[in-house]
């Protein structure tokens, strides 16, 4: 069974630039997660989509931060612009909507904000 | 406002001995653990988890020990092999009555199991 996929494993721009991350969860799973990793952090959630309707966005910062989900499985994180401080892991999670216990994460993409 | 802490940043055990990484917990609305291991350049991956209606979790050479009294939680590797070195994420979650709910986590421990 193929685990979570993401793209790109790593970036590196300069700031003020857009980004964007893609991820592709685990087939059948309905509940996808992004999460921000910073240095020496655990894992931070960012949004929480069930299908594709995002049920928990709480921590996103609008201002400069969107997803989407459009067809409930593949996701796109984007940031425009970046700022020097969202250089971090973005991992991306996945789960069963009824297993909500154990979310599966891809490997992440390693941002760098220059 | 940290609500599920890990002190330790770091631990050395020698391989065939026992591995004790801690966490402590401040919500008291969390009913569900989990402990998640980390390799560099990979996502975390799921290791063992307790229900707070439990007080210990055995798989393995993983076993999860939570003292809810105490809002804190421990996983004991017996024994540790090389191959357990990695950084150890302690995980909880919130009560929630949807179809799934979040998880927060603490900072890590990084565990190296020498020869």
């Amino acid at each position: 069974e193929a685990g979570v996929v993401q793209s790109p494993r790593y970036k590196i721009i300069e700031k003020k630039q857009p980004v964007a991350f893609w991820c592709n969860p685990i087939s059948g799973h309905n509940t996808l997660y992004w999460y921000l990793q910073n240095l020496g952090q655990g894992p931070e959630l960012l949004i929480r989509y069930e299908n594709e309707e995002a049920v928990d966005d709480s921590q996103l910062p609008k201002d400069r931060f969107s997803a989407e989900r459009l067809k409930g499985v593949d996701s796109t994180l984007k940031i425009q612009p970046a700022e020097l401080g969202d250089s971090a892991v973005y991992l991306c999670a996945s789960s069963l909507a009824w297993q909500n216990n154990e979310q599966f994460f891809g490997p992440g993409t390693r941002l760098t904000v220059l | 406002d940290q609500q599920v802490k890990q002190n330790s940043p770091s631990l050395s055990v020698q391989e065939g001995r026992i591995s004790i990484l801690n966490c402590d917990y401040t919500n008291s609305m969390f009913d569900y653990f989990l402990w998640y291991k980390k390799y560099p350049a990979e996502g975390p991956t799921f290791l063992i988890s307790i229900s707070s209606i439990k007080d210990k979790n055995e798989d393995g050479r993983f076993t999860v020990f939570l003292n809810k009294s105490a809002k804190h939680l421990s996983l004991h590797i017996v024994p540790s092999q090389p191959g357990d070195s990695a950084v150890y994420f302690c995980a909880a979650r919130v009560i929630n009555t949807g179809t799934a709910s979040k998880l927060t986590f603490g900072t890590g421990t990084r565990l190296q199991v020498t020869l």
